[in-house]
């Protein structure tokens, strides 16, 4: 079935670790992909996306992903991530021909220890 | 500015009963979206609405779920003959047009528990 995919569920890492979360899309055609936050309490809230242009996109907090093509993935990177950074991560994907909905990732939590 | 404004914020009903979510878009927005949060399925689409065109009803589970849009701007979405499977965070979340690139901004949710 199509699919979003984020293979690590739960990662824990140091203050100041670099960071790195998978996301992987099983549809053809043209996409538009997006990474959402959800800190504790709190709304789900857009990172950064995806539409079209340079396959590395800049967005909020220091993040950063990249869109590669060939191998349908949007990773999530950071190279120094913060204690306030612990919440739970999303991947999301809507296509071109399929309608305006977001299909997400089982999402990835996301603990920074002090 | 005002987000998008869900209630109630939790909702706790017994099984049979009939529940109604409330939905207020941010103002502007055009495209309104319903999802649903459940530790077994995750994050899923449930239905969406764009200006004055019908209903993207494709991610309702089953026909006792149905959502109104009323003058382009707040929407309910309906739970009829509630069961326990239908406990889950329910979200809503509006963008500013229906072009694909808009991103969706989320309320905070109703989390519903179905006793």
């Amino acid at each position: 079935a199509q699919s979003v995919s984020q293979h690590n569920h739960h990662v824990i890492l140091s203050e100041a670790a670099s960071l790195e979360l998978g996301c992987n899309y099983s549809y053809g055609g043209t996409v538009n992909l997006f990474w959402y936050v959800q800190y504790p309490g709190q709304h789900l809230q857009l990172l950064l996306k995806y539409f079209s242009g340079d396959p590395l996109v800049k967005g909020i907090k220091g993040f950063e992903a990249e869109f590669i093509k060939s191998k349908f993935s949007f990773n999530l990177r950071k190279p120094s991530v913060q204690w306030s950074d612990t919440a739970e991560y999303f991947c999301a994907v809507n296509r071109n021909n399929a309608g305006n909905m977001l299909t997400f990732g089982g999402g990835t939590r996301l603990m920074v220890k002090p | 500015g005002a987000g998008v404004s869900q209630s109630p914020s939790n909702k706790v009903t017994e099984k049979g009963k009939d529940v109604e979510l409330r939905c207020d878009p941010i103002s502007g927005h055009t495209a309104l979206y319903w999802y649903r949060q459940s530790l077994g399925q995750g994050l899923e689409f449930l239905i969406y609405f764009q200006g004055n065109s019908a209903p993207d009803k494709s991610g309702l589970p089953s026909d006792r779920f149905s959502a109104e849009r009323t003058g382009g701007s707040v929407s309910t979405l309906t739970i009829q003959r509630t069961q326990q499977e239908d406990s889950a965070v329910y979200l809503c979340a509006s963008s500013l047009g229906g072009e694909r690139h808009q991103p969706q901004h989320f309320g905070d949710g109703t989390r519903l528990s179905i006793l």
